[in-house]
């Protein structure tokens, strides 16, 4: 199986920051990754896939970087709503698998 | 609008048996594919199962115990769960793929809780 790790699992953050995350593959996936919000007692929202392409409704200041094994989910100027977890998938083979999750927090 | 409506959780014993079943609606059922994914308590996602047009797909941790199905005309997936475990214990979601083959995800039901234990 594909281990996904995500870096940092947590971080601090003010309103306007630049944020960036990082997730990690144990192999290649090339470029089947995605990217979700979720935050406390609702269902996950997606946000980008196949690495870079936004999905339609999410805002610009989102944006995804990456392929192989190296990917990043970069937010530029961090909103009070943004405050959440994210979480990469990898969608190159099966089992489909998580990063543990990246909880930004405001500082 | 797409919609996504799981039912079926509660709580069972280890060793016991429940069907989820997610009503979708908003889209075309048979064309996309469909999949779903657990949170326990206080974790993160965890990929359970997925039906698209390869075929079906389980986690390590669910295969043989867990069947995922759908019936195109009801708009509905179903997921059989067999054989319980407490480590089981979590919030099922049903999620749409974003394509046929079904690598992402783009909309989500609000999750079905299932507690197992004794």
């Amino acid at each position: 199986d594909i281990h996904m790790t995500q870096s940092p699992s947590s971080v601090s953050a003010s309103v306007g920051d630049r944020v960036t995350i990082t997730c990690r593959a144990s192999q290649s996936i090339s470029s089947w990754l995605a990217w979700y919000q979720q935050k406390p007692g609702k269902a996950p929202k997606f946000l980008i896939y196949a690495a870079s392409t936004l999905q339609s409704g999410v805002p610009s200041r989102f944006s995804g970087s990456g392929s192989g094994t190296d990917f990043t989910l970069t937010i530029s100027s961090l909103q009070p709503e943004d405050f959440a977890t994210y979480y990469c998938q990898q969608a190159n083979s099966f089992p489909y698998t998580f990063g543990q999750g990246t909880k930004l927090k405001i500082k | 609008d797409v919609q996504l409506l799981e039912s079926g959780g509660g709580l069972v014993q280890p060793g016991g048996s429940l069907r989820l079943s997610c009503v979708a609606s908003g889209f075309t059922f048979s064309n996309y594919a469909m999949t779903w994914v657990r949170q326990a308590p206080g974790k993160g996602l965890e990929w359970v199962s997925g039906i698209s047009n390869s075929g079906t797909h389980y986690a390590d941790s669910v295969k043989g115990r867990f069947t995922i199905s759908r019936d195109n005309s009801k708009y509905t997936l179903y997921l059989q769960m067999n054989t319980l475990r407490v480590e089981d214990t979590a919030i099922y979601y049903c999620a749409k793929g974003l394509y046929i083959s079904g690598n992402y995800f783009d909309y989500w039901g609000q999750g079905t809780p299932v507690t197992v234990s004794s």
